[in-house]
């Protein structure tokens, strides 16, 4: 079961750009990495996947290096609305499947 | 389009009492995982199904929780002689076949307070 490692919390200001690493040491060869994006009384929500190397969607973009240890969400020019608490999603898919999030990251943007 | 719906939204129990929660995927999903989060906490696995068949029971934090599906659709997660350690938000998930690339579509939850 792969681990994940993130940062507790982030501020930052509207416009800016929000880095959010995640560790994940012992990842298995077949795992992906999936990041989810959590608002106050809701379930999460599905953001990006990748499993190496970067991947960019209308939302931000994934940039997993060469040994997937880690990887680090990219959010570009943040707004009031990105505050939300960010998952890391770790997870392959076998007769025993298991999923380990991460605690999570609370992101704040302030104006 | 309809997507995960769970019931009810809110529950209210005393201690000893059982409970059940419901979850309704979206059609055509036929994996289903059940989560469960604490107050400022992040998610806790607790089972995942594919199809009717749960093949990790592992997250299932005591003998007093169970989860069936039936039909392969809708799910209950029943909780049995329910502690106040057991407050929390249970979320339930569904994605289309259980892959690593699935996508995870998550119902609103339902919080559970036990008095």
């Amino acid at each position: 079961l792969a681990k994940t490692t993130q940062p507790i919390s982030m501020d930052s200001y509207e416009g800016q750009e929000v880095n959010i690493t995640c560790s994940h040491n012992n990842i298995a060869t077949n795992d992906y990495i999936t990041w989810y994006q959590q608002f106050p009384s809701q379930g999460p929500r599905f953001i990006i996947q990748g499993y190496k190397t970067k991947v960019t969607n209308e939302v931000a973009s994934l940039f997993i290096p060469a040994d997937r240890k880690s990887s680090t969400l990219s959010l570009p020019r943040v707004s009031l609305s990105d505050t939300a608490v960010y998952y890391c999603l770790v997870g392959s898919y076998a007769v025993d499947y298991k999923l380990s999030f991460g605690a999570g990251t609370t992101v704040t943007v302030r104006a | 389009g309809a997507g995960v719906s769970q019931s009810p939204s809110n529950k209210v129990t005393e201690k000893g009492k059982d409970v059940e929660l419901r979850c309704d995927p979206i059609s055509g999903h036929t994996a289903l995982y059940w989560y469960r989060q604490s107050l400022g906490q992040g998610l806790e696995f607790l089972i995942y199904f594919q199809g009717n068949s749960a093949p990790d029971k592992s997250g299932l934090p005591s003998d007093r929780f169970s989860a069936e599906r039936t039909g392969g659709s809708v799910s209950t997660l029943t909780i049995q002689r329910t502690q106040q350690e057991d407050s929390a938000v249970y979320l339930c998930a569904s994605s289309l076949a259980g892959g690593p690339t699935d996508t995870q579509y998550f119902g609103p939850g339902t919080r559970l307070t036990v008095l």
